[in-house]
């Protein structure tokens, strides 16, 4: 259980163009999922938290006009890369929230999806 | 801000060695910490996790002990094996609102036969 999928999982695309990204939580529901970056040999970078029915939550520094996030049901987040450039290639991750039940209590875990590579030319 | 600092690797260990990655943090309250890890071609998957000084997370004979006086939470495992080759994040949680996760830099980590 508790499986996060992205489509697609690599998208080369010409500078100028947008390009959608999808996270789908395939066994249960997520009211929020997160949207991070990930440079080479380098950390996660947390782009935007995206909530179910209501507008994205966005770092500091993230463009939203850039990044566009639409999580219009409880399954699915989407983020839309607008007018792509070379420096917006990055491996770009989500997670779906679920709320675990464990024997000491319940707790929110975030599970991750496999990851996109956008390479923009 | 919150802030996860790791181990830079990577790390080559022989099968059978003892593994210890290092990871401190800088928090304010009384954040949750957490283990990731990532195999080639997959997503992160929780690997162990501790929500309270002093509470050890356990799993896959991986153990990390909350220290809140070193505000360290190390990683540990006695015996490698080859399939705990993966890159390993350090992360924390404010535990408010979102519950956002804040990772170390990541740790990669091969083990040799």
């Amino acid at each position: 259980g508790a499986v996060v999928s992205q489509h697609p999982s690599r998208v080369i695309c010409k500078s100028g163009t947008s390009v959608k990204i999808e996270c789908r939580s395939l066994d249960f529901q997520a009211t929020t999922m997160f949207w991070y970056r990930q440079f080479p040999k380098q950390s996660l970078m947390l782009m935007a938290t995206s909530n179910e029915g209501s507008k994205a939550t966005y770092e500091q520094g993230v463009e939203k006009d850039k990044f566009l996030i639409n999580h219009a049901s409880l399954t699915l987040s989407t983020l839309t890369v607008t007018s792509a450039h070379p420096e917006d290639s990055s491996f770009y991750i989500c997670s779906a929230r679920m709320l675990v039940v464990g024997t000491s209590g319940g707790y929110n875990e975030q599970f991750f999806g496999p990851g996109t590579r956008l390479t923009v030319l | 801000g919150n802030s996860v600092t790791q181990m830079e690797g990577p790390v080559t260990l022989s099968e059978e060695a003892f593994l210890t990655i290092n990871c401190t943090y800088t928090a304010t309250g009384y954040p949750s910490l957490f283990w990731y890890v990532q195999y080639p071609g997959e997503g992160l998957q929780l690997l162990l996790k501790a929500t309270k000084a002093d509470d050890k997370g356990s799993n896959k004979g991986f153990e990390a002990t909350y220290r809140k006086e070193t505000t360290s939470f190390h990683l540990e495992k006695g015996s490698v094996q080859v399939s705990d080759s993966a890159v390993y994040f350090c992360a924390l949680s404010d535990n408010q609102g979102a519950q956002k996760l804040v990772f170390g830099q990541g740790t990669r980590l091969t083990i040799n036969p």
